[in-house]
């Protein structure tokens, strides 16, 4: 049992440039998030989705695009990157909507764009 | 914004109860207070969660202010594998859809001393 694990841990990609970065839970877990983290700023939620096949906007979403084709799996794009995009992206799931449905959290990607 | 407030840093000897406090003076009543931890380079990790009772588990001990307008984590022997940064963060139960958004602050940098 892994949990949630991403990949890759580390990318630098050029201005305009694109990518995606994958996170795959091993959980069964319904729900399944994307944050950013960036120095200061704690933890911001990107997208998130509440089922397969299901997306939705969180707090900083333009930029990214993602896609929830499997249950286990959750992707976010990034088009066109920017330097603004600088950041350590963290992925998490959780089981549901019950009281004891806490987040479990990958180890993050850090990605640089130059 | 967050709705929780936490102090910046806060240091603790090792072996010794470190008290963390969090206010949330604007919780609802379906809203959870949960507590996750983030050691450096690593993704966040849950630690306890709880709604209007004391809540204790085999890593921590969660005080809730009978108005629950602000609580304590308790790790009650410190060790140096402690230091972390500590999100106290306020969810309401059920969560799901537009309700799904987890907001985490900047934490309180906890730091365990020899």
């Amino acid at each position: 049992n892994a949990g949630v694990t991403q990949t890759p841990k580390f990318r630098v990609l050029k201005t305009g440039q694109s990518m995606t970065l994958l996170c795959a839970q091993d959980m069964n877990h319904e729900y399944m998030y994307w944050y950013r983290q960036d120095p200061g700023m704690g933890l911001r939620l990107i997208h998130y989705s509440v089922g397969e096949g299901t997306t939705a906007k969180g707090e900083v979403p333009d930029g990214y695009n993602v896609s929830r084709l499997k249950k286990q799996n959750f992707l976010l794009g990034l088009e066109s990157a920017a330097p603004s995009q600088t950041s350590v992206y963290f992925c998490a799931s959780s089981h549901g909507t019950g009281r004891n449905s806490p987040l479990h959290f990958g180890n993050g990607t850090r990605l640089t764009v130059t | 914004d967050a709705k929780t407030t936490q102090p910046t840093s806060m240091d603790c000897a090792e072996g010794r109860a470190a008290n963390l406090p969090c206010n949330h003076s604007t919780i609802s009543g379906n809203e959870y207070v949960y507590w996750y931890r983030q050691i450096h380079s690593q993704g966040p990790q849950y630690i306890i969660h709880g709604l209007k009772n004391n809540e204790t588990n085999e890593m921590a001990s969660l005080i809730i202010t009978e108005d629950r307008k602000s609580s304590t984590l308790i790790l009650p022997h410190a060790t140096l594998r402690d230091t972390a940064v500590y999100y106290c963060i306020v969810r309401p139960i059920p969560y799901g859809g537009s309700q799904g958004n987890l907001i985490f602050g900047k934490g309180t940098k906890l730091s365990v001393k020899p």
